[in-house]
């Protein structure tokens, strides 16, 4: 397996642009978490989906943040109106039904830049 | 609620021993992680040790959990340049058997 799989790696986007971000996790796995990391606020859960349904999404900053997936195999992370404070690594991490010594796959993230 | 927290920076000499410590708060956590992040990439999981457990070796690692103190260190032995990494611990619950809770991650420097 080639692992979970993220795109773009850079973006570098204009302020107000909308941005998208993709992830396709780990075949199998039926859980798909999004998170963001910054300097100031270290790792953030955004939101996460058990089978393709979001199931806590108190993590998302505000509504410009959304999130889908539309099968088990994608998922995508979207910002519209995108913002400076907006920039941040964009991580997004898959795993199997129960944690128990599998823990997290994570994907190599997407560095987001808004100017 | 949950709280997991790391110190921010270690600093070691290449060939000494690391302890890199963690704090958690959720008494009925599960499983306790820990995680590596190198430049430029995302964590990748080193090791876990399930909380019945008092301690774990894994090759350089062990892993020792003091559930009383609700403490968890990872301890690299014979650290070399390569261990260079920010090193994240995490807990499962079965109060939130869906996700981890992160700590702040700990920036661990080697130096020759």
């Amino acid at each position: 397996d080639a692992g979970v799989i993220q795109s773009p790696r850079h973006e570098v986007t204009e302020m107000g642009q909308e941005v998208t971000l993709r992830c396709k996790p780990i075949s199998g796995h039926d859980y798909l978490f999004w998170y963001r990391q910054t300097m100031m606020r270290g790792l953030e859960l955004l939101i996460y989906f058990n089978n393709n349904v979001p199931i806590d999404d108190s993590g998302m900053p505000e509504d410009r943040f959304s999130a889908k997936m539309p099968n088990a195999s994608f998922s995508t992370l979207k910002i519209q109106p995108s913002e400076p404070r907006d920039s941040a690594v964009y991580f997004c991490a898959s795993s199997l039904v129960r944690q128990g010594g599998y823990g997290y796959t994570f994907g190599s993230g997407t560095r987001l830049t808004v100017v | 609620g949950e709280d997991v927290e790391q110190s921010l920076f270690l600093s070691v000499r290449e060939g000494d021993s690391s302890v890199i410590n963690c704090t958690y708060t959720d008494s009925s956590s599960t499983y306790l992680y820990w995680y590596k992040q190198e430049p430029g990439a995302g964590l990748q999981l080193l090791t876990y040790i399930f909380s019945n457990m008092d301690m774990k070796q894994d090759q350089r690692l062990t892993v020792l959990l003091n559930k009383k103190d609700k403490h968890l260190s990872l301890r690299i032995a014979d650290t070399q340049t390569g261990d260079s990494a920010i090193y994240f611990c995490a807990e499962s619950s079965p109060r939130n058997t869906d996700k981890l809770i992160f700590g702040t991650g700990t920036r661990l420097q080697v130096f020759p």
